[in-house]
């Protein structure tokens, strides 16, 4: 159990385009779901956490405007890159939590992001 | 601050062979401790996860220890395989919706 899907696993785009990427819980509800960035060879950071049914709660320096996160449903988070620039190319993973804190949370299969 | 150190930051090791990675912490509160291994361009997936009162871990392998008064973690890999070749992130929890993220260790196994 606790599975979570992250769609696409890839994508190249052109600078100044938007970008959906989807992040599912497939066999739980996650009321929470966290969103990451990971440059190569640092460790994951923090963008946000994504509340179902309100807005996200975004870190220090992460810009709201261009990140749009939306988690309409308890299975369903998704972040929008907008307006995307070549220092927007990153590895982008998505993470789902239980309700109870002992099974920790999931982590999606990430999804590489290319502006060019 | 809450901080999570790793070390070392990447380690080469011969195949068959045990390898030690280190997490060391103070974040605080403290609610649990987690190993992570991250393969290139994937997601990371749990290997343990560990609470105040639990000293040792294993999943097949791996041997997690911890030692909450010194603040400190450890990752034991016993007879090593080419596939164990990744990163291995410590990622602590004060115990809210917080996680700390270690900067990870980056194995290298060689045949």
């Amino acid at each position: 159990g606790a599975v979570v899907s992250q769609h696409p696993s890839w994508v190249i785009c052109k600078s100044g385009t938007s970008v959906k990427i989807e992040c599912r819980s497939l066999d739980f509800q996650a009321t929470t779901m966290f969103w990451y960035r990971q440059f190569p060879k640092q460790s994951l950071m923090l963008m946000a956490t994504s509340n179902e049914g309100s807005k996200a709660t975004y870190e220090q320096g992460v810009e709201k405007d261009k990140f749009l996160i939306n988690h309409a449903s308890l299975t369903l988070s998704t972040l929008t890159v907008t307006s995307a620039h070549p220092e927007d190319s990153s590895f982008y993973i998505c993470s789902a939590r239980r309700d109870r804190e002992n099974y920790g949370y999931t982590f999606g299969s990430g999804t590489r992001l290319t502006v060019v | 601050k809450n901080q999570v150190e790793q070390s070392p930051q990447s380690l080469i090791i011969l195949e068959g062979k045990n390898c030690t990675l280190q997490c060391n912490y103070t974040v605080s509160p403290f609610s649990n401790l987690r190993w992570y291994k991250q393969d290139t361009g994937r997601g990371p997936v749990s290997l343990t996860i560990m609470t105040f009162s639990e000293n040792t871990k294993s999943n097949r392998r791996y041997t997690a220890t911890l030692d909450a008064d010194t603040k400190q973690s450890s990752l034991h890999i016993t007879a090593s395989q080419l596939s164990d070749s990744a990163s291995y992130i410590c990622v602590v929890s004060p115990g809210t919706y917080k996680y700390i993220f270690g900067t990870g260790t980056r194995l290298k196994v060689l045949a």
